[in-house]
This record gives C-alpha cells, sequence and structure tokens, in this order.
C-alpha cells in the first residue's frame, strides 16, 4: 500500500561529522513533506519542510532534499552533535487538511 | 508562549474501561489533530479537529471518538479498552484550518491497559 517509508532504521555517526537520513514515498500526489525528531519521553518536534515545489530547503545545521523523480527524501544534519541523538521520522501531507503520514523512524546515535 | 499540553501523561487502565485524554493547543491554534504511537504500527492518524467539527478521520475503530471545545482544547475517548490500545496518543495543534500547516506535538499520554 502507500507509505512513507524509511531505509535504515538505526544510523551511528562520530560526533562533527555529517548525518543523512533518508526517506521514501510512494504518493506522487503529496505535497508536503516535513521531517520531526523525537526524543525519548517527548513528542515529536518540527525541524523542517519542504513543499513539492522545491527541491532543497536549508535550515540551522539541517537541510532537506527532495527528488520528486524518485520519490525520495533526505535529512541532512551538518556537524552533528551529542544532542541529535533521537528518532527522526519524515511525515507527509496529501491533503489540504493536517493528517500527516508518518514513515517508521530512524534512530541516529552520536558517538563521542 | 506555551506549548501543547497532554493530560494526563500517564494512564494505567484494564480491559473493557474507558479513558478520557484531554489536550489544550497552542493559543491561538484551531486545529487539533490525534496521533496513536506504537512499537509496532508507529504513528498513525486518528482524527482532525478544526471549529469544533471532525475533518478528517483515519483508519481506527468506532470505540475512539473525539471533540473539541470552542477554546480549541480536545479530548479524545477510548471505549471498551482493548490490551492493543496500549500506546502513546500524541496530540499536534497548528494556526490555520486550511493548507498545509505546521504541527506542533505535544508530549503525548502513555497508557497502558492491563
Amino acid at each position: 500500500g502507500e507509505s512513507v517509508g524509511l531505509h535504515l532504521p538505526t544510523l551511528s555517526v562520530q560526533e562533527g561529522d555529517n548525518s543523512i537520513i533518508n526517506c521514501a514515498y510512494s504518493n506522487s500526489a503529496s505535497d508536503y513533506f516535513i521531517w520531526y525528531k523525537q526524543e525519548s519521553g517527548k513528542g515529536p518536534q518540527f525541524i523542517i519542510d519542504i513543499r513539492s515545489n522545491m527541491d532543497k530547503r536549508q535550515g540551522q545545521r539541517v537541510t532537506v532534499l527532495l527528488n520528486k523523480t524518485v520519490k525520495h527524501l533526505s535529512l541532512q544534519i551538518a556537524a552533528t552533535q551529542p544532542g541529535d541523538s533521537a528518532v527522526y521520522f519524515c511525515a507527509e501531507n496529501r491533503n489540504a487538511g493536517n493528517m500527516l503520514t508518518f514513515g517508521g523512524g530512524t534512530r541516529l546515535m552520536v558517538k563521542p | 508562549k506555551a506549548g501543547v499540553t497532554q493530560t494526563p501523561r500517564y494512564l494505567i487502565k484494564t480491559r473493557g474501561q474507558q479513558v478520557t485524554l484531554s489536550c489544550s493547543p497552542i493559543s491561538g491554534h484551531r486545529s487539533v489533530s490525534w496521533y496513536q504511537q506504537t512499537p509496532g504500527q508507529g504513528l498513525q492518524f486518528l482524527f482532525e479537529y478544526f471549529s469544533e467539527t471532525q475533518r478528517n478521520k483515519g483508519n481506527f475503530p468506532g470505540r475512539f471518538s473525539g471533540r473539541q471545545f470552542s477554546n480549541s482544547r480536545s479530548e479524545m475517548n477510548v471505549s471498551t479498552l482493548e490490551l492493543g490500545d496500549s500506546a502513546l496518543y500524541l496530540c499536534a495543534s497548528s494556526s490555520e484550518g486550511r493548507g498545509v500547516n505546521i504541527q506542533y506535538f505535544g508530549a503525548g499520554t502513555r497508557l497502558s491497559v492491563l
């Protein structure tokens, strides 16, 4: 069925390195994508979003890339820090309301 | 500005009981959505309310229901609890009713059904 999925369940990186978290989506009609970060005991925290009419969007230390040809979304975190350790979710919005479809999540572990 | 507030943070119930969870959105936000998070199914959309009306609904049985009050606060209710209802229930609010808007999540209510 249609879904938003993640390639890797766990990603381990060295502190200071860059991290790349990937996400595949199957619905070409999706027009809005979001990355959330969830730390233990907390709700998902908004990181960055991108609309389907864009290929790239940058925030503070984070960049989201959207490749509509292969239906792929990625989150790049520059100079990864221990505080970046969390589970990262991609989500898509397929309609005009606020219903989000989430991927399975990737756990990012930052080694000191 | 205060964030999304969910109460209670933890709940323990037994099978067959019913439960009500509460969500206070960010001030000025009129849309409230509910999600269920479990290790097996991940984050799944339950329903969205805007102006006291349910606008979107996910694929959950009728035992799951919700409502929204005139001050945008929302409650969700689960009747005849089952063991599989054990989950983290998350509420999210956003500022506008139409179009796509950033959803801000609360810390959730962890429900354990024994």
